[in-house]
């Protein structure tokens, strides 16, 4: 069985702050990891992945996010706070390969950037 | 490039009442996903379309819920009768083969 752990249902950061929100994974084999994020009245939207290679991987909107086996975590990062950053934000997992598709996410960290 | 599509965006409608879900993939995506967040929980996985196939149902909660993608384009998921714990966002998304999946915007259904 899969799962993801935000251990943080609310993150509040300063404006111009660096932030992190934090996920950890279980799964079984190597992982695929997502981060999505939801702003108010729209849908899930894609922000990065980690499939193989560099364990930092660079998505939309300068946020990033490291890719640690050892502790099995995907923390989202981003160096500078921006106020359009407040959002919901979801952190999900699968398995590798065909077949595994489905994805488990974890219960969602609601990111508030205070101006 | 169109996103995923989803109707309506909102439905509120009584115990016992019938409601159809739709969703409208990205053109060319064979996989196809309907996942569920109920109130301040997790998104939860309902079931995977590979084009008109089932290619994973475990999700999917009791047999009030019927999902279908006949000929493997858009996709409906009637709930029939709705039961008041039914009550949450319907998420359906897409992907290409082994890439992210995008999302729609979800239906938020509220059962009363």
């Amino acid at each position: 069985a899969q799962s993801v752990a935000q251990p943080e249902d609310q993150v509040n950061v300063a404006e111009g702050n660096p932030l992190t929100v934090k996920c950890t994974y279980s799964v079984s084999g190597n992982p695929y990891l997502f981060w999505y994020v939801q702003y108010p009245n729209r849908g899930l939207q894609f922000l990065l992945k980690y499939i193989t290679g560099d364990n930092l991987v660079k998505g939309s909107y300068g946020f990033e996010a490291e890719f640690n086996k050892s502790q099995t975590s995907f923390h989202l990062k981003k160096p500078s706070a921006l106020v359009s950053d407040s959002a919901l934000y979801f952190c999900a997992v699968r398995a590798f390969g065909f077949g595994n598709e489905k994805l488990t996410f974890g219960t969602g960290t609601r990111l508030t950037i205070i101006p | 490039e169109a996103g995923v599509t989803q109707f309506p965006s909102h439905s509120v409608i009584e115990k016992g009442q019938t409601v159809t879900l739709r969703c409208d993939p990205i053109s060319g995506h064979d996989n196809l996903y309907w996942y569920r967040r109920v109130m301040g929980k997790e998104i939860k996985f309902l079931l995977h379309f590979v084009k008109e196939s089932k290619q994973d149902e475990s999700g999917m909660p009791n047999n009030r819920f019927l999902a279908e993608r006949t000929g493997g384009t858009y996709s409906t998921l009637k709930v029939q009768p709705a039961e008041l714990e039914d009550s949450g966002v319907y998420f359906c998304a897409s992907s290409q083969e082994s890439t992210e999946a995008f999302f729609g915007q979800g239906t938020r259904l509220t059962v009363v």
